[in-house]
């Protein structure tokens, strides 16, 4: 079992460039999340899916649009990449209703020039 | 005003110490607490979860105080594989968000 993937692990992009992170889990999750880890700002919440079909904003949801296709995919754009969307990505996952905990994902490492 | 508050760190003790983090939360309304843990470079990974009568695994020793907002996470007998960054993580209510602070880095050294 695999668990979380993220693709690509790392990627240089020029800004202006059209760009999505993939992520997929293989354990039939309901709900999945993008973070973006900043130093000195923490996880901030970008998008969410609390199910297939469905998807809501977090907190710094600018710049980046999600969809949820099916249970297992979760993919983060980004229509047009600018330097301040440098940072590490982070796809989460979490079972369902009443179970709070979220697994992550390995984390996609993003530089935009 | 950030909701989730933690030590700034960075901490550096020696094997076998005893070290405390502490973590404050604005919303009282918070349901669900947690500690994390991050290592350099990885994802962070659920260290426990956080109950109103405290809790222990091992080492670790988690409490609650909702009346003060405040959540503590113990470290006893600290080892070198302890090192990492510890979130404090709180889910503010049924939408199972969760808000993480900053972050307090661990260094244990021999």
């Amino acid at each position: 079992i695999a668990g979380i993937t993220q693709a690509p692990t790392s990627q240089i992009l020029a800004a202006g460039r059209r760009m999505t992170l993939r992520c997929t889990q293989d354990m039939r999750h309901n709900a999945m999340y993008w973070y973006r880890q900043d130093l000195g700002l923490g996880l901030r919440l970008i998008h969410y899916s609390n199910t297939a079909g469905t998807t809501g904003k977090g907190e710094v949801p600018d710049g980046y649009s999600v969809s949820r296709a099916n249970t297992d995919d979760f993919p983060l754009t980004l229509a047009s990449a600018v330097p301040s969307q440098t940072s590490v990505y982070f796809c989460a996952s979490r079972p369902g209703t009443g179970v709070n905990e979220q697994f992550f994902g390995p984390g996609t490492r993003l530089t935009v020039l | 005003r950030k909701e989730v508050e933690q030590d700034p760190g960075p901490f550096n003790v020696p094997e076998g110490a005893t070290v405390a983090f502490n973590c404050t939360y604005s919303n009282s309304a918070s349901q669900s607490f947690f500690w994390y843990r991050q290592d350099c470079r990885k994802e962070p990974k659920l260290l426990m979860s956080v109950y109103s009568s405290g809790n222990e695994d091992g080492r670790f020793t988690a409490q609650l105080n909702r009346a003060s907002q405040y959540i503590s996470l113990l470290i006893r007998d600290s080892k070198l594989s302890d090192s990492a960054t510890y979130l404090c993580v709180v889910n503010e209510g049924s939408n199972y968000k969760l808000t993480f602070g900053k972050g307090t880095l661990l260094t244990v050294n021999p």
